[in-house]
């Protein structure tokens, strides 16, 4: 099985700061990546898949890099409304989600 | 608007058994494969399983916890995915939502990330 490792845990950060969220795999995914938002009672919504094509709709200022086995979640100019958990997602072989990264806004 | 909507959902004691159920509208169904992703409370997300479509076998995977345990169907006449869950432990406890597995866009082969996502049903396995 690949697991998948995402650091920080969580983060702080201020309005208008770069976050940037890094995963690994524990095997060579290639660019099989996916990361997903999501804020508290609410599902998942997909950010980015093939590790940096953005999804139709999200804003520029999330992107997304890496191949093989690391990858970032780079967030430009962070706004309040950015104040969720995010996930990584490799579907190299069948489905893994990383543990998940909490950002707060200060 | 593509849309998802679980059901089904409930309190079951250890070892029982219950059935989700997810309608899909605004999309062709039959081509869509569906996965099952739960999340236990506070926790990440896990995904449980997934079937393809009709036209490549309605095949099914699961993740190793629940082999066995768990049988995803599909009924495309209904546009409705199913999750029928046996000998359930207080382990499986979570909210269990139903998603679209994506196709790619240049080429239309299945992927497996994710969107849409219903709202989730809520599973509370507790003696």
């Amino acid at each position: 099985d690949i697991q998948m490792t995402q650091s920080p845990s969580t983060l702080s950060a201020f309005i208008g700061d770069r976050v940037t969220i890094t995963c690994r795999a524990s095997q060579s995914i290639s660019t099989w990546l996916a990361w997903y938002q999501q804020k508290p009672g609410k599902a998942p919504k997909l950010l980015i898949y093939d590790a940096s094509t953005l999804e139709s709709g999200v804003p520029s200022r999330f992107s997304g890099s890496g191949s093989g086995t690391d990858f970032t979640l780079t967030i430009n100019n962070l706004q309040a409304d950015d104040s969720a958990t995010y996930y990584c997602q490799q579907f190299h072989t069948f489905v893994t989600f990383g543990p998940g990264t909490k950002v707060d806004i200060k | 608007e593509v849309h998802l909507v679980e059901s089904g959902g409930g309190l079951v004691k250890p070892g029982g058994s219950l059935r989700l159920s997810c309608s899909a509208s605004g999309f062709t169904f039959s081509n869509a494969w569906m996965s099952w992703v739960r999340q236990a409370p506070g926790k990440g997300l896990e995904w449980v399983g997934r079937i393809k479509s009709q036209g490549d076998g309605a095949t099914t995977d699961y993740a190793a916890p629940v082999k066995g345990r768990f049988t995803i169907s599909r009924d495309d006449s209904k546009n409705t995915v199913y999750l029928q869950m046996s000998s359930l432990k207080i382990e499986d406890s979570a909210v269990y939502f139903c998603t679209k597995g994506a196709r790619r866009p240049t080429t239309g082969w299945p992927q497996n990330w994710f969107d849409p996502w219903g709202q989730g049903t809520l599973v509370t396995v507790s003696s």
